[in-house]
């Protein structure tokens, strides 16, 4: 089976930089993806990882240790809609390709 | 638009009722995955299919069931519901061997009265 563990809720300040933490369990691993979601939507994809390292996309660079099972998320020069869900799965090979999501963590931006 | 379409956008229903949903992948993807999420459990995995056969299985109840169709859209058929299947239900689709995840459905709201 897949346990993903991820923070309920964080807050931060426009300008700021928020580390999101993301550890799973997983008998067979194969990629870590985050997504976001803003109330009421659909997620949307926001990076992946495979290997080892860091990820940078703009704003946004993730990062993966396979050995630790733990990935964070990190969002910088926060904007107020950056407000959002974000959330950590891992693609399972039990599970096919399927993403296997964790329950997500709700960041609030204030100014 | 994200190109997967699903419809309806929302459904009220009563208890003991029978729902079909339905989503229209990306134009060439192969695989259709569907999600519940309600607001406790965040977004549950229910099953997957791969160009009309099915591939994984989630968390899907006995009174859920699904299927992709030649043109490959898929359908969610939902049965005898009760109170607690309230939830957004999303449909998602990939290309395989993508490595982007995949890309979401606007969802169905469903509402169970």
């Amino acid at each position: 089976g897949q346990n993903i563990d991820q923070p309920t809720e964080m807050t931060a300040t426009e300008g700021a930089i928020v580390q999101i933490n993301c550890t799973y369990q997983t008998s067979g691993f194969n990629g870590l993806f985050w997504y976001q979601q803003h109330a009421g939507e659909a997620p949307t994809f926001l990076s992946y990882n495979v290997l080892d390292g860091l990820e940078e996309k703009g704003r946004f660079s993730s990062f993966l240790s396979r050995s630790k099972g733990y990935s964070y998320l990190l969002l910088k020069e926060l904007q107020m809609k950056d407000s959002a869900s974000y959330l950590c799965a891992v693609r399972d090979g039990q599970a096919g390709t399927a993403l296997i999501f964790g329950k997500g963590t709700t960041l609030s931006v204030s100014s | 638009d994200s190109g997967v379409t699903q419809t309806p956008k929302h459904l009220i229903t009563a208890t003991g009722q029978r729902v079909t949903l339905r989503c229209s992948p990306r134009s060439g993807d192969l695989s259709v995955y569907w999600y519940q999420q309600s607001l406790d459990q965040g977004l549950q995995f229910l099953i997957q299919y791969y160009n009309g056969e099915e591939r994984a299985k989630g968390n899907i109840l006995e009174r859920f069931s699904a299927q992709q169709f030649p043109d490959l859209h898929s359908e969610l058929n939902l049965s005898s519901l009760e109170l607690g299947d309230s939830a957004l239900y999303f449909c998602a689709s990939s290309v395989r061997g993508l490595d982007y995840g995949y890309t979401f459905g606007s969802g169905t709201r469903l509402t169970v009265v």
